[in-house]
C-alpha cells in the first residue's frame, strides 16, 4: 500500500507570493491534517480537513488555507509569504474512525522563502 | 508555558545502551499518546501509540505513561546506530490535532 505523498518535494519563493502544497493520502483514508515543522517551534498543527470539511484548525493566520476534494486529496495555501513561512509543511493521513485514529505522515515539502 | 515540554537533547549513547526519552504535559484532557521517530529530511513514522496509563512493548521499544504525573516516557534497549534520529512525544484529546514536544536528538554511537 502506497504511503502518503506529497508534491512539490521542495519549492523557493519569494516574499509576498502564494504557494499552494499537495498531500494523497493512503488509500482508504479520509483526514487528512497539516502540519508545519520549524527549528524554532517544533511541529505545529494547522488544520484537518475529513470529508471534505476543515473539522479542526490550529493556531495560524488566515494566510494559511486548505480545502480537500472527493477523492481525500489535499491542497494547502499560503497567500502573501513571509520569511518566517520557510519551514518542512507535512500532511498525516488517518482513517479516523472510532477504532483507529492514527495519523501517518508524508515526506513533507519543504517550502523556502527568500 | 507549552501544553509538552521534552528535553530537546542532543542525546549521544554507545550502542547496546537503553535509552529512555521523556515528555511531560500540562492538560489532562489529554488522552492519546505517542511516539514518532523522524529521521533527517523525512515525515515522522509512528512508533508507538497508546491511550492508557501503564506500559506498552514492542520489540525494542515500551513506551511508559504516568496520567497522574503526565508523564511520558520512551524506552529503547539495546539501542543500534539505525535508532539515531529525532523522537517525538505527541499527545491528543481526541480528534486529529496532535500536539508535539519539540523532539529529543539522540545518536546512537559504535
Amino acid at each position: 500500500k502506497a504511503g502518503v505523498t506529497q508534491t512539490p518535494r521542495y519549492l523557493i519563493k519569494t516574499r509576498g507570493q502564494q504557494v499552494t502544497l499537495s498531500c494523497s493520502p493512503i488509500s482508504g483514508h479520509r483526514s487528512v491534517s497539516w502540519y508545519q515543522q520549524t527549528p524554532g517551534q517544533g511541529l505545529q498543527f494547522l488544520f484537518e480537513y475529513f470529508s471534505e470539511t476543515q473539522r479542526n484548525k490550529g493556531n495560524f493566520p488566515g494566510r494559511f488555507s486548505g480545502r480537500q476534494f472527493s477523492n481525500s486529496r489535499s491542497e494547502m495555501n499560503v497567500s502573501t509569504l513571509e520569511l518566517g513561512d520557510s519551514a518542512l509543511y507535512l500532511c498525516a493521513s488517518s482513517l479516523r474512525t472510532a477504532g483507529d485514529d492514527t495519523q501517518y505522515f508524508g515526506p513533507g515539502t519543504r517550502l523556502t522563502v527568500l | 508555558q507549552k501544553e509538552v515540554e521534552q528535553d530537546p537533547g542532543p542525546l549521544s549513547v554507545p550502542e547496546g545502551a537503553i535509552v529512555s526519552l521523556n515528555c511531560t504535559y500540562s492538560n489532562s484532557a489529554f488522552q492519546y499518546f505517542m511516539w514518532y521517530r523522524q529521521y533527517s529530511r523525512k515525515g515522522p513514522e509512528l512508533l508507538m501509540y497508546t491511550y492508557s496509563s501503564g506500559n506498552k512493548e514492542d520489540g525494542r521499544f515500551t513506551a511508559q505513561v504516568d496520567k497522574s504525573s503526565k508523564y511520558i516516557s520512551l524506552f529503547i534497549r539495546d539501542s543500534q546506530p539505525s535508532d539515531s534520529a529525532t523522537y517525538l512525544c505527541a499527545v491528543a484529546g481526541g480528534g486529529n490535532k496532535l500536539t508535539f514536544g519539540t523532539g529529543t536528538q539522540l545518536k546512537v554511537e559504535l
